[in-house]
C-alpha cells in the first residue's frame, strides 16, 4: 500500500521569502517521489524526482526537494518566492515495483508582491 | 510542436451519449495514462498502457474503454455517460513503464449535462 499527505491546503508566501510546500508518504518498500505543478487551465508539469542517492534533489525553476527517511517526507523548498510560482503543487509516491503512481490531494501556493 | 496533445480542449455532452477523447505524443515514449481530476483538484490514475498493452486498471467503470493503435496514441472511449463523470480528464506519457516521470497534455474538461 502507498498513500502521500500534503497537510497543507493553500500555502500563503510573501515574493522574495522563502517557501515550502510539505508532502509526507507512507509506503512499504522503497519509495519514488515526485513534485509537479499545475498552472490553472494547463496539464501538470515535472518539477522533480527522487529515486536514489542524494537525499538533497534539485529540479526545474530553482526548486529543491530533500528526501527524509525518518520522517517519511520530502518537502518541496525554493530559496525565494516569484509572484509567478503561484499554482498547484502535487506531490506523488509510487513504491519500487509498481508503476501505480499516488497522488496527493495538491497544496495551491499563492505568493503575495 | 506539443509533445503531449489531446483532444477535445472542452466536451460538453448530455447523459447516456457516448464520446471520445483523443491523445497524441512525440515524444517517443513507450508508456501513456489517463488520469482523472475531479473538481476537488484530485488526481487519480486511471488506466496505462506500455506498448500498447495495458498494463494499468484501476477500479474504472466498464464504460470506460481505452483504446492504444500504436504507441504514440492512447483514446478513451466513455459509453452512457453520467453526471459523475464530469471531470478534467488528462493524458500522460513518460519514457517507460520504470521511468514515470510524466508530461501531461492541457487536459479535457468533460462536462456531462
Amino acid at each position: 500500500a502507498q498513500s502521500v499527505a500534503q497537510p497543507e491546503d493553500q500555502v500563503n508566501v510573501a515574493e522574495g521569502n522563502p517557501l515550502t510546500v510539505k508532502c509526507t508518504y507512507s509506503v512499504s518498500g522503497n519509495p519514488y517521489l515526485f513534485w509537479y505543478v499545475q498552472y490553472p487551465n494547463r496539464g501538470l508539469q515535472f518539477l522533480l524526482k527522487y529515486i536514489t542517492g542524494d537525499n538533497l534533489v534539485k529540479g526545474s525553476y530553482g526548486f529543491e526537494a530533500e528526501f527524509n527517511k525518518s520522517q517519511t517526507s520530502f518537502h518541496l523548498k525554493k530559496p525565494s518566492a516569484l509572484v509567478s510560482d503561484s499554482a498547484l503543487y502535487f506531490c506523488a509516491v509510487r513504491v519500487g515495483g509498481s508503476y501505480i503512481p499516488t497522488f496527493g490531494r495538491g497544496t495551491s501556493l499563492i505568493v503575495h508582491p | 510542436d506539443t509533445a503531449v496533445s489531446q483532444t477535445p480542449k472542452y466536451l460538453v455532452t448530455q447523459m447516456g451519449n457516448d464520446k471520445s477523447i483523443k491523445c497524441e505524443q512525440n515524444l517517443g515514449h513507450d508508456t501513456m495514462y489517463w488520469y482523472k481530476q475531479d473538481s476537488k483538484k484530485f488526481l487519480k490514475i486511471m488506466f496505462s498502457y506500455n506498448n500498447k498493452e495495458l498494463i494499468i486498471n484501476e477500479t474504472v467503470p466498464n464504460r470506460f474503454s481505452p483504446k492504444s493503435p500504436d504507441k504514440a496514441h492512447l483514446n478513451l472511449h466513455i459509453n452512457s455517460l453520467e453526471l459523475g463523470d464530469s471531470a478534467v480528464y488528462f493524458c500522460a506519457s513518460s519514457p517507460s513503464r520504470e521511468n514515470t516521470e510524466a508530461f501531461f497534455g492541457q487536459g479535457t474538461r468533460l462536462t456531462v449535462v
